[in-house]
């Protein structure tokens, strides 16, 4: 299996701060690599795929890069309604998920 | 926009197996795979396979080939997932997802069900 590792597993930030979360990956998935947001009770929500595709009706604010094993994901600016939890997930070869990080307030 | 609407909640007995339905309100599965992906008690993402009705694939992670099922009725849009033997360590929240896919391969989800959240305790 494809390993994926977040980094960190929690963040603490301010609204208007530019955050960024790293994904790696155990092994090259070249840009097979999406990034979803949940918030507590609720389902997951699809930010980014292919590494750098916004979803669309996200927010400009959020917004990947990466290829090969390291990816990151960039909140330009947190907003209130961004505190949540971030997953990578890589579909290179099946699916596999990081374990998540924690965006709370600092 | 379709949405997935997902069975209730299920409470179970170790060894027994349960069966989780995800019905696509809205609109058909027509030509969408779906993925299911179950979520433990404070814990990460777990993929445990899915379907494309319109090629007949369905995929399995290794962990879950032998224990899970999923399959389509196309003509009410719901597929199952069904898991036999459980044990504690199955309890958790169930999703199924509508997953971007080719033929043979799964690759993200672009919208979700609210999630089931089967227990399994004696």
């Amino acid at each position: 299996d494809i390993q994926m590792t977040q980094s960190p597993s929690t963040l603490s930030a301010s609204v208007g701060d530019r955050v960024t979360i790293t994904c790696r990956a155990s092994q090259s998935i070249t840009n097979w690599l999406a990034w979803y947001q949940q918030k507590p009770g609720k389902a997951p929500k699809l930010l980014i795929y292919k590494a750098s595709t916004l979803e669309t009706g996200v927010p400009s604010r959020f917004s990947g890069s990466g290829s090969g094993t390291e990816f990151t994901l960039t909140i330009s600016s947190l907003q209130p309604d961004d505190f949540a939890t971030y997953y990578c997930q890589q579909y290179h070869r099946y699916l596999t998920f990081g374990q998540g990080t924690k965006v709370e307030i600092k | 926009q379709v949405q997935l609407v997902q069975s209730g909640a299920e409470v179970k007995k170790p060894g027994s197996s349960v069966k989780v339905s995800c019905k696509a309100s809205g609109g058909t599965f027509g030509g969408s795979a779906i993925s299911w992906v179950r979520q433990a008690p404070g814990q990460g993402f777990e993929w445990m396979g899915g379907i494309i009705p319109i090629y007949g694939t369905t995929k399995y992670a290794q962990k879950f080939q032998d224990r899970a099922v999923i399959t389509a009725d196309e003509s009410t849009s719901t597929v199952y997932m069904e898991l036999s033997s459980l044990r504690s360590e199955d309890s958790a929240v169930y999703y199924c997802a509508r997953a971007v896919a080719s033929a043979n391969y799964f690759y993200y989800m672009d919208v979700w069900g609210k999630g089931t959240t089967v227990t399994v305790s004696s």
